[in-house]
């Protein structure tokens, strides 16, 4: 499976925006970006997904790069529950569509009051 | 529509004994995953099951199994438990056949800790 490269931390204030960077150079043409993020105790949850073209919704933003070797997770304006680990995936839409997900340690956001 | 539910919350267990783990899905999904959580690590792929059989495994051993039943809900079996086997394990269900976009809704976890 597909591997994306995250820092491993990053920190913002509250109501700053805040670019969560995800590298995945190996991408392959069928494959989707997903952004799932875990809040505290809590299990994943859907943030966004896109494969070519910058995708926004009432969460956040996407950008993805032209050559799709890197996007960037954008949340316009962070708040304290905001605050979660924030995971970048690959997912194949080859073959089945029982996609699973293929997790890695993704990027712990803190955000400051 | 109720989300993803999981029992029991937190389990304590001792080396060699066997574990039953349940999930109920939300209504309508099809498609049910478990993965584990260690501490400190993004959830790992145990197994996937699809209208009530295996479709899919990750890297565990057979000692880890499941089952999904008519209702909507599953089950997660560890035989003969380790102490590695301690972690947070997550069931999540989704619609297969919805394509690529197909969200996968997580139920909050049931902490395993083996002693």
């Amino acid at each position: 499976d597909a591997k994306t490269t995250q820092p491993n931390s990053m920190e913002s204030n509250e109501e700053e925006p805040v670019h969560l960077p995800c590298n995945h150079s190996t991408i392959s043409g069928t494959d989707y970006i997903h952004w799932y993020r875990q809040l505290p105790s809590q299990g994943p949850e859907y943030v966004i997904h896109g494969l070519t073209s910058n995708v926004n919704n009432r969460m956040a933003s996407l950008a993805i790069a032209e050559d799709r070797k890197s996007s960037t997770l954008i949340l316009h304006r962070a708040t304290l529950r905001d605050a979660a680990v924030y995971y970048c995936i690959l997912r194949d839409t080859r073959g089945s569509t029982l996609g699973r997900l293929y997790f890695g340690r993704g990027t712990q956001l803190t955000v400051w009051p | 529509e109720t989300g993803v539910t999981q029992s029991p919350t937190h389990l304590i267990k001792t080396r060699g004994q066997q574990v039953t783990l349940r999930c109920s899905s939300q209504s309508g999904h099809n498609t049910v995953s478990w993965y584990q959580q260690a501490l400190g690590q993004g959830p790992q792929f145990i197994f996937q099951y699809y209208r009530e059989e295996e479709n899919g495994r990750g890297n565990f051993p057979p000692r880890f199994s499941g089952l999904q039943f008519p209702n909507y809900s599953s089950e997660l079996n560890v035989n003969a438990l380790e102490l590695d086997d301690s972690a947070l394990y997550l069931c999540a269900s989704s619609i297969a056949g919805l394509g690529i976009g197909d969200t996968q809704y997580f139920g909050p976890g049931t902490r395993l800790t083996v002693l």
